[in-house]
């Protein structure tokens, strides 16, 4: 079935550090990939989306490109600030599905 | 700037009673969903609805039920609560197509 991997948290930078978290995917077909934050005590909103192969997702210097042949999504982000401290989930949705997929979540602490 | 609201925010129940979450979304959306979130578990889909007066099995039914009589409304039951139904419930709306979700701020239920 489909499933999303996500890299164990918590994650620990300090500002103005580089930041990746790591996402993989299973899934048949060509499913659409998300990026969503949840901060804390909040619902999560989305962050960065792609739907098709090589497409790269951008939003508030954080970056996603879909790569079909390694079945990956990584969120990355140049220079971390305090206030992208929150979970990271990373999600996908078949086409013609109406469900989505979530992955556990990675939460990410940035320090000063 | 509704968007996607719950009530309650926070409810204990023992063990055996009866309550229902309620979810309200201002976007004339089709979809709407279910999710649980558990510590390192993510979210996981319980029911889900593709319009007024459909409702569908997500990946944990078990132990709810659902209702959606206006499209602007999506309820959840936990008929008899367990202590296993301890865990923070998010509602999510989508349009058509669900390219998007939009969250609620989430209910944080404790079964004693």
């Amino acid at each position: 079935g489909d499933s999303v991997t996500q890299m164990e948290g918590p994650v620990t930078l300090s500002e103005e550090a580089f930041l990746t978290i790591n996402c993989t995917y299973t899934a048949t077909g060509y499913p659409s990939l998300f990026w969503y934050v949840q901060y804390p005590g909040e619902g999560l909103q989305l962050l960065l989306k792609a739907t098709k192969a090589d497409d790269k997702g951008s939003n508030k210097g954080f970056e996603a490109t879909y790569r079909k042949e390694t079945t990956s999504f990584h969120l990355e982000k140049g220079s971390v600030q305090v206030s992208d401290s929150a979970v990271y989930f990373c999600a996908l949705r078949r086409d013609n599905f109406n469900k989505f997929y979530f992955g556990s979540g990675t939460k990410l602490n940035v320090k000063p | 700037n509704a968007g996607v609201t719950q009530t309650p925010k926070f409810r204990v129940l023992k063990t055996g009673q009866s309550m229902t979450l309620l979810c309200a979304q201002d976007m004339n959306h089709e979809y709407m969903y279910w999710y649980r979130q558990d510590p390192g578990m993510g979210l996981r889909l319980i029911h889900y609805s593709v319009g007024e007066g459909t409702t569908a099995k997500g990946e944990v039914p078990d132990g709810y039920n659902v209702s959606r009589l206006k499209k602007q409304n999506f309820l959840l039951g936990l008929e008899s609560a367990a202590p296993s139904q301890t865990s923070v419930y998010f509602c999510a709306s989508s349009p058509l197509p669900p390219n998007i979700q939009y969250f609620g701020a989430g209910t944080r239920l404790s079964v004693l």
